[in-house]
């Protein structure tokens, strides 16, 4: 079954807490990218990779990390300095220039 | 900055009513144009894209949208909608060149009742 997969899909984040959230896809994709929704905002983009141990900021990248060791990964952790984490973050992935194929999400709260 | 702008937060249709959603983008370069759709607990989808050639392109459900290079837009129109058209849409760009990044506007919720 081909695809995104985003865990956990409900996270909670503890006042002063880093939480990692999980991205991984088998869709061999190059690229893979963090978004950020929410209600009236749209999707807004938090960082980006285009290829393994290469990773770049989007719009709103404070307050965020990013690794990507591998192909089929993409970790998004959010740190204590992310004043606002609580949203529905998504994940995409794409071949170089194509179509973006997004996971079904991460929905963080505050504790 | 490129920015994309969706200028109908909120739409409520009736069954068989006609959809146009609007979009505009900023950038004056070339483009690439999507239509993402984000049905009530399902993955964000997406619903047609232009790249090039003819300007109106025909997605997925009945969706079509046009590509008015001289306006920036890219509408959204389905001539009849029904109750299960009812999700968020989003419009997005790419601008080629641009590294992929896609910038997205800050959707449409529509509520399509019987």
């Amino acid at each position: 079954d081909g695809g995104i997969t985003q865990s956990p899909k409900y996270l909670f984040r503890k006042e002063g807490q880093n939480v990692t959230l999980s991205c991984e896809q088998n869709l061999n994709h190059d690229a893979m990218y963090w978004y950020r929704q929410d209600p009236g905002q749209g999707l807004r983009l938090i960082y980006y990779s285009q290829i393994v141990n290469d990773f770049q900021k989007g719009d709103i990248a404070e307050g965020y990390s990013v690794s990507r060791e591998k192909k089929e990964s993409f970790p998004l952790t959010v740190t204590s300095a992310q004043k606002n984490p609580t949203a529905f973050y998504l994940c995409a992935s794409s071949a170089t220039g194509e179509i973006q194929y997004f996971g079904a999400g991460t929905r963080l709260s505050v504790l | 900055a490129q920015s994309v702008s969706q200028h109908n937060h909120h739409v409520i249709l009736s069954e068989a009513a006609s959809l146009e959603l609007g979009c505009n983008y900023s950038y004056g370069g070339t483009v690439n144009l999507f239509w993402y759709v984000q049905y009530p607990g399902q993955h964000l989808q997406l619903l047609l894209k232009y790249f090039s050639g003819d300007p109106l392109v025909k997605g997925i459900k009945g969706f079509e949208a046009e590509f008015i290079k001289s306006k920036f837009s890219f509408n959204l129109r389905k001539p009849s909608v029904q109750w299960s058209d009812t999700a968020e849409y989003f419009c997005a760009v790419i601008r080629t060149g641009g590294g992929n990044k896609l910038t997205f506007g800050t959707g449409t919720q529509l509520k399509v009742e019987l």
